[in-house]
């Protein structure tokens, strides 16, 4: 098992565009996570899908931001305008509700500056 | 809403020790607690996950420790050694489907050889 593939790595852009990060969950997991870490709040839960339908986008900072799953196998989190204070690392997690005692997979992260 | 709060915020330990980590959470109605580890500038890695009706879990060096009714949960690392320095992180969920974690602000381990 691949575990769960983000891209990109690293995502280095300029104020005002747009920017879209990708996520490919682990096979057969059908809850996918999208959270946002920084020094100052941490890790926050920004948006979850529960088999494609978005659950909960409460965190979810403004209109700016948009996540989207059309497959159980591919999601995105758009960021469009960016600015600076998007700056962070977005992780993508995925897990099985019908297998609770695996717990929560995260990918590697995508690294994202906005200048 | 659930806090989860993770003691002490940095630990400087010689090899060879024993040490806790330690978590703790306001809400005690949750559904499972998961102890991971994250590397800098990498990802988080799942070290352990307790389900609300276990007290506790090992894996190797590492034994997890879940006192739900006090809101409290330990991490115990036995014999550490300079590849276990990371930052360590405790995280709640509530519901049963598809639920939200909540993270602790975590411990940043180094063990010095």
């Amino acid at each position: 098992d691949a575990g769960v593939i983000q891209s990109p790595r690293h995502e280095v852009t300029e104020m005002g565009q747009e920017v879209t990060l990708r996520c490919k969950p682990i096979s057969g997991h059908n809850s996918l996570f999208w959270y946002r870490q920084t020094m100052m709040r941490g890790l926050e839960l920004l948006i979850y899908f529960n088999n494609n339908v978005p659950i909960d986008d409460s965190g979810m900072p403004e209109d700016r931001f948009s996540a989207k799953m059309p497959n159980a196998s591919f999601s995105t989190l758009k960021i469009q305008p960016s600015e600076p204070r998007d700056s962070a690392v977005y992780f993508c997690a995925s897990r099985s509700t019908g297998r609770p005692n695996y717990g929560y997979t995260f990918g590697s992260g995508t690294r994202l500056t906005v200048v | 809403k659930q806090e989860v709060t993770q003691i002490p915020a940095a630990l400087s330990v010689p090899e060879g020790e024993n040490l806790v980590l330690n978590c703790s959470f306001t809400d005690s109605a949750i559904y499972n607690l998961q102890w991971f580890r994250q590397d800098p500038g990498k990802g988080l890695t799942s070290l352990l996950l307790i389900q609300s009706s276990q007290r506790e879990q090992t894996s190797g060096r590492l034994n997890a420790s879940l006192d739900k009714s006090s809101g409290r949960s330990t991490l115990y690392i036995a014999a550490s050694q300079p590849g276990d320095s990371a930052t360590y992180l405790c995280a709640v969920s509530r519901e049963t489907s598809g639920s939200r974690l909540t993270f602790g602000e975590g411990t940043q381990l180094t063990v010095n050889p």
